[in-house]
């Protein structure tokens, strides 16, 4: 079965704790996104990454940090410098620049984080 | 700057009508406006694409319409039914080559009552 897994799906953080929320995917695809959503505001883009070993930030990149060593796999970790950790994470992928349309996102079915 | 408005207050309708949402933006030129079906606490579903030069697009009961001109797109979904209750956001992507990274709207909740 195709598709985007995150895990886990609640989390909490202590204070001054890093904590790392999983992506993987095995729909071969080549671009990977995090994305932050807040209630009533639209889903912000934290990291994302074109392909293995490469990636950019976001609008809201401070306080987290993602690797991409694998195809199928994007940590993203939130770090004791973000403050305001509370939100629900959602990882997507696309195919990427290829191909038209290339930019359709499927999404993993989240990670609510909380700070204890 | 760039904005993109989805109405934020849920719209309620009755079973078997025909519901309508907007998604507006500013500041903008997208080659392709995208929508969303998002249930609580779920990631959001891909439901239609538009093209810029594509003036309506259909798939079964949802109709999707881009006017670049007005700025504006609207989803319709025809003989609504109380399962498509959710969030529907839109989402837009830029017309350059490349990498293009999609910008969200803050979505709007559909009730349909039975």
């Amino acid at each position: 079965d195709g598709g985007i897994t995150q895990s886990p799906k609640y989390l909490f953080r202590k204070e001054g704790q890093n904590v790392t929320l999983s992506c993987e995917q095995n729909l071969n695809h080549d671009a990977m996104y995090w994305y932050r959503q807040d209630p009533g505001q639209g889903l912000r883009l934290i990291y994302y990454s074109q392909i293995v070993n490469d990636f950019q930030k976001g609008d809201i990149a401070e306080g987290y940090s993602v690797s991409r060593e694998k195809k199928e796999s994007f940590p993203l970790t939130v770090t004791s410098a973000q403050k305001n950790p509370t939100a629900f994470y959602l990882c997507a992928s696309s195919t990427g620049a290829g191909g038209s349309p290339k930019n359709i996102q499927y999404f993993g079915a989240g990670t609510r984080l909380s700070v204890l | 700057s760039q904005k993109i408005e989805q109405n934020s207050e849920a719209l309620n309708i009755q079973e078997g009508k025909t519901a309508t949402l907007t998604c507006n933006y500013t500041n903008y030129s997208p080659a392709y406006l995208q929508w969303y079906r998002q249930d609580p606490g779920r990631g959001p579903v891909f439901l239609l694409l538009i093209r810029e030069n594509e003036k309506e697009k259909r798939k079964e009961r949802l109709k999707v319409t881009f006017d670049t001109t007005l700025k504006q797109s609207l989803f319709h979904i025809t003989a609504s039914q109380p399962a498509d209750s959710a969030t529907y956001l839109c989402a837009l992507e830029g017309g350059n080559t490349g990498f293009q990274k999609l910008v969200f709207g803050t979505g709007t909740r559909l009730l349909v009552s039975p």
